[in-house]
């Protein structure tokens, strides 16, 4: 069974800055995806990524599978960005479907 | 190009009730998952179907949940005499296939009185 660590579990930064959050795994997998939970709102898929880079807009996610390690940047941060980010992983053993971190909440402050 | 539909957004039951929940996948999506979202708890695998199969329900209590997706309409999340512990939020998401990506559905947000 894949577990699945984030870090930090809450973020508070104003607005403009550089935020880094941390996904970390213990079990190889085929996918990891980064998603976006506003509160009481739905689910957003922000990417998915099997090695390297990949940029949509303000936000850049990294992945090193040797690591078994994950990170989402957003580049000049705005208040619209607060949110809960969450990292999910497919693979690794187990269920077909996948397997959750608990999530950063992210406050940006105007 | 719609996206992936849930209905209702919101249910109320009491407990001993049945909840049925409904997932229409993106269009050309055959590949539908079940999540489950407890109050202050992480997003949890529930079940994995394709059209007319369940692949996967190693995530879905063996008593009073089932789950189809027939050849024609929508899947169900069902779940039979719901208890106050059922109360969540259920998401549903497609994909063309096991290795594409997940589309996520807005959610139902079950409330057991």
């Amino acid at each position: 069974k894949n577990e699945v660590e984030q870090s930090p579990q809450n973020l508070t930064a104003q607005e403009g800055e550089f935020i880094t959050i941390n996904c970390s795994y213990s079990v190889g997998i085929s996918a990891l995806h980064w998603l976006q939970q506003h509160p009481g709102g739905g689910i957003v898929s922000l990417f998915m990524l099997s090695s390297g880079k990949k940029k949509h807009g303000r936000l850049i996610a990294t992945i090193n599978i040797q690591e078994k390690h994950s990170s989402l940047h957003i580049t000049a941060s705005h208040p619209r960005d607060s949110a809960v980010y969450i990292c999910a992983v497919r693979g690794g053993g187990g269920a077909d479907g996948l397997t959750f971190g608990k999530g950063t909440h992210l406050i940006i402050q105007p | 190009n719609a996206g992936v539909m849930q209905n209702p957004r919101h249910l109320v039951r009491r407990r001993g009730q049945e909840a049925r929940l409904r997932c229409s996948p993106m269009k050309g999506h055959s590949h539908v998952y079940w999540y489950r979202q407890l109050p202050e708890e992480g997003l949890k695998f529930m079940v994995y179907l394709q059209k007319e199969n369940i692949i996967d329900e190693s995530g879905m209590p063996k008593e009073r949940f089932s789950a189809e997706f027939p050849k024609e309409g929508p899947s169900i999340l069902r779940i039979q005499q719901v208890v106050r512990g059922d109360s969540a939020a259920y998401f549903c998401a497609s994909s063309l296939g096991l290795l594409n990506e997940q589309f996520f559905g807005p959610g139902t947000r079950l409330t057991v009185l």
